[in-house]
């Protein structure tokens, strides 16, 4: 299978932990993005990558976020401190990006669920 | 600002029949429309897309319809199955210069197909 993987499935931590994310593209896209889903909703845009650069960050992406593609594969996103608030479906995908201003057609991984207590 | 809504919550069909799933958006900036369908405890998945220079796009029994003027698309699925019961999310994207290709997601429709 080549789809987008993503490491843990479900992650468990007591407020005031740090978490992070593993996410694996398929292997010759260029883009990953990030978003987060809550319950009874869609999900929401937190950051995307174009190769190693973090080309776009939203506002719900606090400080206490922060996302790494460091050799343009794999990626990363840690949250410290958590929050209750953070509990939620974290998702990651990916999309292959020909050209410059071309529409990308984004594949998801199965995400990670996480929990604060 | 639901710059993407999907009014129904839910729609139930009968296996056999035509499941209508609409969505309407606000923002005129959006160039590109994709449907994904979700299941519980799996990610998202791709079933089809639709450029703003198109009116319609079919794949299979999936067919997706998009009214400019109305800034409305609707997603039809011909036959039902019940293995087509799943949450459905409409998403767009306002380009890259505009939004960096991030998608915008509507709340999701829970479609339930009864044999």
């Amino acid at each position: 299978d080549t789809g987008v993987s993503q490491d843990p499935r479900h992650k468990i931590t007591k407020r005031g932990q740090n978490v992070t994310f593993r996410c694996d593209p398929i292997s010759e896209h260029n883009r990953l993005y990030w978003y987060r889903q809550t319950l009874g909703q869609g999900p929401e845009f937190l950051t995307y990558f174009q190769n190693e650069a973090q080309l776009e960050k939203s506002r719900l992406l606090s400080d206490r976020f922060s996302a790494e593609r460091p050799k343009g594969s794999f990626s990363t996103l840690e949250i410290q401190r958590t929050e209750q608030g953070d509990s939620a479906m974290y998702l990651c995908a990916s999309s292959l990006a020909l050209t410059s201003g071309s529409t990308d057609t984004q594949y998801f991984g199965p995400g990670t669920r996480l929990t604060v207590l | 600002d639901q710059q993407v809504k999907q009014n129904s919550p839910s729609l139930s069909v009968q296996e056999g029949r035509i499941s209508i799933l609409n969505c309407d958006y606000t923002n005129s900036m959006f160039d590109y429309f994709l449907w994904y369908k979700k299941y519980p405890a799996e990610g998202p998945t791709f079933l089809i897309s639709i450029s703003s220079i198109k009116d319609k796009n079919e794949d299979g029994r999936f067919t997706v319809f998009l009214n400019k003027s109305a800034k409305h698309l609707s997603l039809h699925i011909v036959p039902s199955q019940p293995g087509d019961s799943a949450v459905y999310f409409c998403a767009a994207s306002a380009g890259e210069e505009t939004s960096g290709s991030r998608l915008t997601f509507g709340e999701g429709t829970q479609l339930t197909v009864n044999p």
